[in-house]
């Protein structure tokens, strides 16, 4: 059964760091590109994040450059999502999804999601 | 900044038809940006309804497809039913390795 489970939010300060994870099973996670979207509360999805499915390549919305970082270890199967510099406004669910093939491609299938909460 | 546009709201009635859109508000969608779609309920994770513009998901029902209709990706439902009433969100894939998404569209079956 192919499965994406997050793990890692939380209530953290202002200007303090977080780091998510995405441990996946059921399926061969080094074939596929990989990514987080995030949710805030009552509002709408937001792309955040892409990586290859090899790292070599990553890229990032706009909201978050310079400030997110996102990585893989294909040999634990697991995605991260390092957030640095947190502000109000990255409070969210955040998703890791997979893609449907090696690159940037659309989302085949979805984690539960992880809360995580900015607030002093 | 080109931004992704999907109506707000929109009602169906049980066995009704309803095509969702998803436009810029600068150019024109193709399927060069390789539009799919996603149903969401309440605290629910999304789920993967339409890929490459048409591509059914697995396990997703044929009442579900999705189409170029002139400027915009479409996601048409045929046959609504109760439990298809939930938020779609459309994305669009914009190059450089980056995605948008619309803003969602609340879909009403009664």
């Amino acid at each position: 059964q192919e499965q994406l489970v997050e793990s890692g939010g939380g209530v953290v300060q202002p200007g303090r760091s977080l780091r998510l994870s995405c441990a996946a099973s059921g399926f061969s996670f080094s074939s596929y590109g990989m990514h987080w979207v995030c949710q805030a509360p009552g509002k709408g999805l937001e792309w955040v994040a892409v990586i290859w499915y090899d790292g070599t390549k990553k890229y990032y919305a706009e909201s978050v450059k310079g400030r997110f970082t996102i990585s893989r270890d294909n040999s634990k199967n697991t995605l991260y999502l390092q957030m640095n510099s947190l502000r109000a406004e990255d409070t969210a669910v955040y998703y890791c999804a997979r893609g449907i093939a090696g690159g940037s491609d659309a989302f085949a299938m979805w984690g539960q999601g992880t809360m995580v909460t900015v607030s002093s | 900044q080109t931004v992704v546009t999907q109506e707000p709201s929109f009602s169906v009635s049980p066995g009704g038809t309803v095509t969702l859109t998803c436009g810029l508000t600068s150019g024109s969608v193709s399927t060069s940006y390789y539009p799919s779609w996603y149903q969401q309920t309440p605290g629910q994770a999304p789920r993967t309804l339409i890929y490459n513009t048409n591509t059914r998901s697995s396990g997703v029902p044929d009442r579900f497809s999705g189409s170029i209709l002139g400027n915009k990706a479409a996601l048409t439902i045929t046959g609504a039913q109760a439990d298809d009433e939930s938020d779609y969100y459309c994305v669009l894939y914009m190059g450089s390795g980056i995605w948008v998404f619309g803003g969602g569209t609340k879909l009403t079956v009664l």
